[in-house]
Order: structure tokens, then sequence, then C-alpha cells
């Protein structure tokens, strides 16, 4: 199975921050992987597939990187409507699996 | 407007029995791949189980597998979970979610199964 990590694992930021979060595979996944951003008692919302393709719809301050093993989402100007937990998602196979999250919250 | 609803949550004692399900609309659904994924409370994302098109291809999760059943039928539009031999570590809110080449695009809201005595 392919384990997924994502560093930091909560990070305090301020508004017009660039915020940089990493996601690491075990193994090589290619691009087939997602960020959803969740706020509390709301359901996840995608925000980047394939690695770097920007959901329609979501801001151009968020933006996907990487292949393999390693990624990145990145918030170029953090807004206040961005304080939320993000998880990413390896679709290479199954069994798919989650990142454990980053919890963005407010300095 | 896509859209899937879930149904069919609710409480259940441990051991119990709980069909879910999700009723889609506006894609082609039989079309599409569909995916379970739960949230514990407090907890993060687990992917749960999935289901090809055409239901010939299935998976389930290690956690799961063996108690759980994932089905489809395309003639209604709508995704099942049949949950058997439920644990207190099962409670958590379902979420049904669209499959395909990129998945995961749009959700359910969600329906909460409570495992408890």
């Amino acid at each position: 199975d392919i384990q997924m990590t994502q560093s930091p694992s909560a990070m305090s930021a301020s508004v017009g921050d660039r915020v940089t979060i990493t996601c690491r595979a075990s193994q090589g996944i290619s691009n087939y992987l997602a960020w959803f951003q969740q706020k509390p008692g709301k359901v996840p919302k995608r925000l980047i597939y394939a690695a770097s393709s920007l959901q329609s719809g979501v801001p151009s301050r968020f933006s996907g990187s990487g292949s393999g093993t390693e990624f990145t989402l990145t918030i170029s100007s953090l807004q206040p409507e961005d304080f939320a937990t993000y998880y990413c998602l390896q679709h290479n196979s199954y069994p798919f699996t989650f990142g454990p999250g980053t919890k963005v919250d407010i300095k | 407007e896509v859209q899937l609803v879930e149904s069919g949550g609710g409480l259940v004692k441990p051991g119990g029995s709980l069909r879910l399900s999700c009723a889609a609309s506006g894609f082609t659904f039989s079309s599409y791949s569909m995916n379970w994924v739960r949230q514990a409370p407090g907890k993060g994302l687990e992917w749960v189980s999935s289901i090809s098109s055409s239901s010939s291809y299935i998976y389930y999760a290690d956690s799961v597998k063996g108690r759980f059943t994932i089905s489809r039928d395309n003639a209604k539009n709508s995704l099942y979970l049949q949950m058997n031999s439920l644990r207190a570590e099962d409670t958590a809110v379902y979420y049904c979610a669209r499959g395909g080449s990129f998945p995961f695009d749009y959700w359910g809201q969600g329906t909460l199964v409570t495992v408890s005595s």
C-alpha cells in the first residue's frame, strides 16, 4: 500500500503569507494526486487535480506542483477564507490513500 | 448540476448492520466509477471503497474488507454501501464521491453513522 505523509501537520500563518504544504508518497504515483480543502463541519472541496491542475472556480492563488513522490500545494497570499485543513490524496493505485492533513490556522 | 445525496445513516448497536445510499443526478452515472470516503469525529479522511462504472471492479480498504459491500444500480442512478458487523470504530460521516479519470471532484453532503450500545 502507498503511504502518504504531509508536512507540516499544522501551521499558523497570517493573512497575506505565502503557504507551502508538502505531501510525500512512499512510492511513485506519477501525477495521480489531488489536494482538498476542508473547513469544520463542511464537505471536502477539491482544489487541485492531476497534481497541478486547478479545479474550476478555485482562486488562482492556489497552485500545485510535483510528480513521482513529492508534491506541494502553495497558497500565494493567504486569505481569511483559506484557514482550513488541507489533505492530499493519491489515486494511482488501490487502496487510495489520503494524507493525514495539514491544519492552517490564524497566527 | 451534479448532485450526490447520501441517506441511511443513523445509530446502530455494535454488531449491527446499516445500508447507506447515494442518489446521483446531473451526470451520466453509468459512465463513472464511484467511491465511499469516511471521516471519524475529529479525524482525517479515509477512503473506504470504490466500484467501477459497470460494477466489474470493486475495491475495499482493509479496515472494512469482509464486512462492507459496495454496489450500484445504474438504472436507478444509485450507489450503496451495505455495512455489516459494525464496530465503534466505524462511527463516522460517510461521503459518496464521484470517480472517473480525475476522481473526487464531487462529494455528497455526508451521512452520519454512529455505532454505540
